[in-house]
This record gives structure tokens, sequence and C-alpha cells, in this order.
């Protein structure tokens, strides 16, 4: 009873280093979204796949790569990381208009 | 760029009270969903509501979505320290390219 699963679960990086955040969910879920949650911003939206082989900008994209590989994972990427990045970054899935999932984070600093 | 603005923003109560959290925007939203975070997890998802006027409960908590579907509100009666935690509304719109609109949030401390 998995449902959405997020790796790793804490990091910390250096500036200018990269790292990928892996997401998976076994729910059979078509759209795949991710989020960073910084105090008193909310839940602002990087990215999402509406379905497998298509992703869309969100709200700030900026500095963020991701890959849809396959119905199951959605991955996001940071090419060099700055210290602005430091945040709680969520992977939620969801059928096309239904309620969203979340997996419990990623906790990245960067230093 | 839609918008949701939540009030309060912080909430401090003492356990037996009743509460109520506001959600608005000037944007129309096909549906209007509620969530609970509770710290080191991911929010999960309290209610869906889809109808203007609807209005619907669980257990102590009274969820309504405004006639125009721009705003919604979350009662809860007589607040336990279990309903501790972040609350966040979210407005959903789009057809094939669904996404929700977060609102920032209530954190609600319910003290026993």
């Amino acid at each position: 009873n998995a449902g959405v699963t997020q790796t790793p679960k804490f990091q910390v990086l250096k500036t200018g280093q990269s790292m990928t955040l892996q997401c998976a969910q076994d729910m059979n879920h078509n759209s795949m979204y991710w989020y960073r949650q910084d105090p008193g911003m909310g839940l602002r939206l990087i990215y999402y796949s509406a379905s497998e082989g298509t992703t869309d900008k969100g709200e700030v994209p900026n500095g963020y790569n991701v890959s849809r590989l396959n119905k199951r994972e959605f991955s996001l990427r940071l090419e060099s990381a700055a210290p602005s990045q430091t945040s709680v970054y969520f992977c939620a899935s969801s059928r096309t208009s239904g309620p969203q999932h979340f997996g419990d984070g990623t906790r990245l600093s960067i230093l | 760029t839609q918008l949701l603005e939540q009030s309060p923003q912080f909430l401090s109560i003492q356990e037996g009270e009743n509460l109520t959290v506001y959600c608005n925007s000037s944007s129309v939203f096909s549906s209007l969903q509620w969530y609970r975070q509770e710290p080191g997890e991911g929010p999960v998802l309290l209610v869906t509501v889809v109808t203007g006027g609807e209005v619907k409960k669980l257990k102590r908590l009274t969820f309504q979505f405004g006639d125009a579907r721009k705003d919604s509100s979350l009662h809860i009666t007589a607040a336990q320290p279990g309903d501790t935690g972040l609350y966040l509304c979210a407005g959903g719109s789009g057809g094939s390219n669904y996404k929700l609109t977060f609102g920032k949030g209530t954190l609600l401390t319910v003290n026993p």
C-alpha cells in the first residue's frame, strides 16, 4: 500500500552540484506533479505531467527539469543547485481530474 | 494567474472551541479541495466540493463551496488536539491539463 514514494527523504548539497529527486506511484494514475513548499509560500507547482509522454511548466520551473520515465515514475532534476532551491519538495499523482495523492517529501538543503 | 487567499494564516485555540477557515479567490474553479498536512508528511485530502453552494460534512468538519465557485470555508466544531495541523485549500481548473492552485495554508494549533 505504498501510494507515492519519494527518494531520498533528506539531502544536503553544495551550490553548483546536481541531483535528481525520484518519485514513483503505484496507483496507475495518469497525472503526476512536482511542488516545492516554503514557509509562508504554500505549495507551488514546479512541473507537471498530465499523461505519460507529456510534461508542462508550472508556476516556478526555472532551475529545474523533469522526466516522465514511464507511467509510474516522474523525476525532478536540479542541474546546478542554488541556495534559493533549499526547500521541501513534494511529488503527487492523480487521475486526470481527481484529488492528488502526495508523497512524504524530500527535504533538500543547499549550502 | 489564479490566486487563492487563505485566512487566517495562524490560529491557536483551546480544545472545545469552534473555528472557521476561509479560502477566497477572484477566479472560478471547477472544484475545490481541502487538505490537511501534519509535520514531516505530505498533504492528505479531506474533501472535494464541485457544485456551487455544496456543503459536505466529515464528522466535526463542515466544508462549503460558494455559490459562484470562487470561495470556500472549513468550519470545525468542538476542536480537539488531534485537529492540529496545516490546512490547505486548493482550486482545480483545466480539462485535460488539470492542475491545482494552492492557498498558503492555515496553521491550526488546538491546545488541550
